[in-house]
This record gives C-alpha cells, sequence and structure tokens, in this order.
C-alpha cells in the first residue's frame, strides 16, 4: 500500500541553524502539506501546495519557513534560522484532491 | 475561526469495555469531519469521516456521527480491543480550504 515516507525520523540542531526536513508523497498525489505538533498541543497546519506553489498557509508559516518539489517525488520544509519554540513533529501529508490526507509518520525536530 | 475541541486524555479502559471519545466543533459553513488514529511509530490514520449533517461514518468497529445541531462529532465503540490503543485525533475540513484544523488528541489506552 503506497504511504507517506518522511526523513530523518528525529532531527537535533542548534538555535540559529537551518534545517531540511524531507518528505516522499504518495505518488499520484497532487497536494502536499506540512503540519506541526508541538507537545501536547493541537496538531496545527503549516501549509498547503499545489502545482508548484503555496496554495494556503497560516500565520505560523513566516519567512523563516519555505517548502520546495525539488524534483518529481520530494516535498521539502525549510526552516532558515530556527527557535527554541520550532520543536515539534512535524507531519507531512498528500492527497489526490480535497479527498483525504495521508500522513507521514512525522518528524521530531529537537532544537537546542 | 473555527476550531475543534476533543476531550482530554489519557482514557484508560478494560478490553471490552465502551469507548466515547467526545468532539466538538466552532465553524462556518458545513465542514467536513474526520477522526484519525497514530498508531506508536506511525503516522496519523484516516479512522473515518462524514461530509454532512447526520452522515454516520463507521470503520473497524468504530462509529461517529455528524451532529449539526450539537455540533458534535464523538468517537464510540462498543468493545475496545487491546490493538485499539493509540493517539485519536478528531479534526475538521472548512468549507473552500483544504487545510485540516485538528484538536489536540485523545491517547487511549486498553488493559487485558
Amino acid at each position: 500500500e503506497p504511504e507517506v515516507t518522511q526523513t530523518p525520523s528525529h532531527q537535533v540542531t542548534q538555535m540559529g541553524q537551518e534545517v531540511i526536513l524531507r518528505c516522499v508523497p504518495i505518488s499520484n498525489h497532487l497536494y502536499f502539506y506540512w503540519y506541526r505538533q508541538i507537545l501536547g498541543q493541537k496538531v496545527e497546519f503549516l501549509v498547503s501546495f499545489y502545482n508548484n506553489e503555496i496554495s494556503e498557509k497560516s500565520e505560523i508559516f513566516d519567512d523563516q519557513f519555505s517548502v520546495e518539489r525539488p524534483d518529481g517525488s520530494n516535498f521539502t520544509l525549510k526552516i532558515r534560522s530556527t527557535k527554541l519554540e520550532d520543536s515539534a513533529m512535524y507531519f507531512c501529508a498528500s492527497s489526490e484532491g480535497e479527498g483525504e490526507q495521508f500522513f507521514g509518520p512525522g518528524t521530531r525536530l529537537t532544537v537546542l | 475561526g473555527n476550531s475543534v475541541t476533543q476531550m482530554e486524555g489519557p482514557v484508560t479502559l478494560s478490553e471490552e469495555a465502551f469507548l466515547t471519545i467526545n468532539c466538538t466543533y466552532t465553524a462556518t459553513g458545513y465542514p467536513s469531519l474526520f477522526w484519525y488514529v497514530q498508531y506508536p511509530g506511525e503516522g496519523l490514520q484516516l479512522l473515518l469521516k462524514a461530509t454532512k449533517a447526520d452522515d454516520k461514518g463507521s470503520n473497524k468497529g468504530f462509529e461517529a456521527t455528524y451532529r449539526k445541531e450539537t455540533t458534535s462529532f464523538h468517537l464510540e465503540k462498543g468493545s475496545v480491543q487491546v490493538s485499539d490503543s493509540a493517539v485519536y485525533f478528531c479534526a475538521l475540513r472548512g468549507s473552500g480550504t483544504y487545510k485540516y484544523i485538528f484538536g489536540t488528541g485523545t491517547r487511549l489506552k486498553v488493559l487485558a
């Protein structure tokens, strides 16, 4: 069964460093998403991406964040200069359209 | 704005007990409602969904009914099993958007 994969499963970084979180969506899907969950809080929407551009983003997704689909398979989230409060579980998801979103297992980001 | 409120966990039950996890929402228009489940080390998986008022979603013995009058989508199962131990997330997708809004998640632990 096709699934969304994410790497790495756990990323530890120093405050101020750049990180790139990677996702491989399901191959025939056209819509891609990033969500995050700070420990003990809600899963929050960050951004959606379709046709090589951002289609929607939340107020969390500021200039420090960017997304890219550098080739036909990967979908990445970059945080330019990490802050302590960026520590969270980051989930990638994909969908064919407005139907079910399929989620990856998440990347746990720890900023020290 | 749209929001989802989910009962706090953890919920601990004995095998074969009845399960209810409460979920209420606030939304304009006609949202779609979802329950996702996350097993240890895995991504969020769609458990069931309902797209309009009075719809009942069901899967693997779990059920939830979209109640517009009470703005609720409570998850129920008549007889839980140890294998149901996981974190359950209630979510909505509002009209005209692809983003999901999640509750905080409820951890269920079923004891043999």
